[in-house]
């Protein structure tokens, strides 16, 4: 069974920076592009960036280009978000996510973790 | 970037009932289209996949259609676990973009 489990939200002033973890397992992470989805309390989803199977491209969201990087550690699982410079518009849940289809850039998402909760405000 | 256009926003209607949700997006994207469904306080749930391939696990009462710039979710037989949210989005290019939601109510 796949399982994405986020860690690392959490409450923090405007212009200060905070990374995102994410711990995967039950399927075989090297092989996966993984993103990164916001929500807004209340919103709609945002994609946020994207990784792919070996860490070799990145994509960001406007929003978010400049300010996040995306990174992979295959060693481990794992998946990051290390955010710089937010503002209160960064505040939501931020889920991560793996991708339907195996050694391609971007399809879809197929399994989400149960999100972590980043607040901005001063 | 592609705009993705859902209609309604929102719905109400009866367990049983069959219902249709539209997805729109502002430019060609082939059959490059997902569907998902929101419950509150829980993670996306993805049920179709390129338009018309349901996901492994969802129920055959969900089926979803179209090409090109206009899409369909249809739930046929409403039952009452399908009252949530249901965005598309598309993957032709990036940045990926979802609508806005479609919120589909118990009348």
């Amino acid at each position: 069974e796949v399982q994405l489990v986020e860690s690392g939200g959490g409450v923090l002033q405007p212009g200060e920076s905070l990374r995102l973890s994410c711990a995967a397992s039950g399927f075989t992470f090297e092989d996966f592009t993984m993103h990164w989805v916001r929500q807004a309390p209340g919103k709609g989803l945002e994609w946020v960036s994207l990784i792919t199977w070996d860490g070799g491209s990145t994509y960001y969201g406007d929003s978010v280009e400049g300010r996040f990087t995306i990174s992979r550690d295959n060693s481990k699982n794992s998946l990051y978000l290390q955010m710089k410079s937010l503002t209160t518009e960064d505040s939501g849940l931020y889920f991560c996510a793996k991708d339907i289809t195996d050694r391609v850039v971007y399809s879809g998402l197929d399994s989400w973790g149960q999100g972590t909760l980043v607040t901005v405000s001063s | 970037d592609i705009q993705m256009t859902q209609s309604p926003s929102s719905l109400s209607a009866y367990v049983g009932d069959r219902v249709t949700i539209t997805c729109q997006a502002s430019q060609g994207i082939d059959t490059y289209l997902n569907w998902y469904q929101q419950k509150p306080g829980r993670a996306p749930k993805l049920l179709i996949y390129d338009a018309f391939n349901l996901q492994t696990g969802v129920p055959s009462r969900f089926s979803g259609s179209g090409s090109g710039t206009d899409f369909t979710l249809t739930i046929s037989g409403l039952q009452p676990e399908d009252f949530a949210t249901y965005y598309c989005q598309h993957h032709d290019n990036l940045p990926l973009t979802f609508g806005q939601g479609t919120r589909l109510e118990i009348k």
